[in-house]
């Protein structure tokens, strides 16, 4: 039972690249949330989704999309990345939000 | 436009002695209130939550005290321990969770 896994742990991008960040629950949970955390900063909530097929914007949706084709899969997408994306991206799962150890991602 | 606001960066305490985080919040529509707490290189962790019917909530040694009037909350851990040592962020929600920026405790033997 891996709760929630992220990958990959460290990522390095380019301006102007694009990735996505993968977050899997073995869960079964409904509720899925992307936040980043950027230095001596709290959460901010990327996009959360309810449920397969449902995805809604949260405080800071500029700049990723999402999708939730399946119940365990919630990836985050960044199509141009820009340095103010450099961050520490959770993924949480449920009501009371079981994070998962985070990606680190640095755009130069 | 910071609605849920941790005011001390930092807090130092001794082992055996009570700690005392605090928590501020602009927005009255908050329902529900969660403490995480977060060690390095790792996602935060689910510590203990209050919802806004209720003003005190106990989990062994770990107690949030919820004043609506104030829009204030608190967390007590009695007695704290060096492994208590993390950064502890308090969020609220009423949909969607806003978090503070978190305050980092340090545990002294």
């Amino acid at each position: 039972n891996a709760g929630v896994t992220q990958t990959p742990k460290f990522r390095i991008l380019k301006i102007g690249q694009s990735m996505t960040l993968q977050c899997t629950q073995d869960m079964n949970h409904n509720y899925m949330y992307w936040y980043r955390q950027d230095p001596g900063m709290g959460l901010k909530l990327i996009y959360y989704s309810v449920g397969a097929g449902i995805t809604d914007k949260g405080e800071v949706p500029n700049g990723y999309n999402v999708s939730r084709s399946t119940t365990e899969d919630f990836p985050l997408r960044l199509e141009l990345a820009a340095p103010s994306q450099t961050s520490v991206y959770f993924c949480a799962v449920g009501d009371t939000q079981y994070f998962g150890p985070g990606t680190r991602l640095t755009v130069l | 436009d910071q609605q849920v606001k941790q005011n001390s960066p930092s807090l130092s305490v001794q082992e055996g002695r009570i700690s005392i985080l605090n928590c501020d919040y602009t927005n009255s529509m908050f329902d529900y209130f969660l403490w995480y707490k977060k060690y390095p290189a790792e996602g935060p962790t689910f510590l203990i939550s209050i919802s806004s019917i209720k003003d005190k909530n106990e989990d062994g040694r770990f107690t949030v005290f919820l004043n609506k009037s104030a829009k204030h909350l608190s967390l007590h851990i009695v007695p704290s321990q060096p492994g208590d040592s993390a950064v502890y962020f308090c969020a609220a929600s009423f949909g969607d969770m806003r978090f503070g920026a978190g305050t980092r405790l340090t545990v002294k033997p």
